[in-house]
């Protein structure tokens, strides 16, 4: 699976939009890209993933740029409950699922 | 709520004894993972069970072990501990099949080795 770059630390206001970007840049054709978020000692919660095309859910959007090598976690209006550690992860999907493999993340805290 | 179960929430045992954690899937899931976060730590990756089949290993010791049953809920045996045990150990099941598979984890146990 292709490693990840994540910035340690990041803050933003609540209210604004939390940009949190994540470089993998020897990411291969079929592997996608998941982000995970931790709250303080809870279990990880996903919240979105992609192959190529930019994926936005109920909790977040994803933007991927066009040679893969990197993308973008977007909250849109960042609450106070959104302060975590955000995990982006590559990895390859086969027929049955395999391990995620996280590193260090970015403690994203959103400030009042 | 992930849909997926872990018993018990806490755990406090003294060195040198064994403890078993469970962890129920989420209705459907035929793969469960098992991950350990030490303090200050990140997450790390255990041990993989696939409808009964050890599918993958990670940094899991000799001390630990694990398995899955026929209903799919998993156990994860810690045995010898030492204080260095002490951690959040976390499960995490996921659907066989299909591109994009996402993991779902559940709420942890802490352990805590006295």
């Amino acid at each position: 699976d292709a490693k990840t770059t994540q910035p340690p630390s990041m803050d933003c206001a609540e209210g604004r939009a939390a940009n949190l970007p994540c470089n993998h840049s020897t990411i291969s054709g079929n592997e996608y890209v998941y982000w995970y978020r931790q709250i303080h000692s809870q279990g990880p919660q996903y919240i979105i993933h992609g192959l190529k095309n930019n994926e936005t859910n109920e909790m977040a959007s994803l933007i991927i740029t066009e040679d893969r090598k990197s993308s973008t976690l977007i909250l849109p209006h960042a609450t106070l409950r959104d302060t975590a550690v955000y995990y982006c992860i590559v990895r390859v999907a086969l027929g049955s699922a395999r391990q995620l493999t996280f590193g260090s993340g970015t403690q994203l805290t959103v400030l009042p | 709520d992930s849909g997926v179960t872990q018993t018990p929430k806490h755990l406090i045992t003294a060195t040198g004894q064994r403890v078993t954690l469970r962890c129920s899937p989420r209705s459907g899931d035929l793969s469960v993972y098992w991950y350990q976060q030490s303090l200050d730590q990140g997450l790390q990756f255990l041990i993989q069970y696939y409808n009964g089949e050890e599918r993958a290993k990670g940094n899991i010791l000799e001390r630990f072990s694990a398995q899955q049953f026929p209903d799919l809920h998993s156990e994860l045996n810690l045995s010898s501990l030492e204080l260095g045990d002490s951690a959040l150990y976390f499960c995490a099941s996921s659907t066989a099949g299909g591109a994009g598979t996402e993991a779902f984890f559940g709420q942890g146990t802490r352990l805590t080795v006295v």
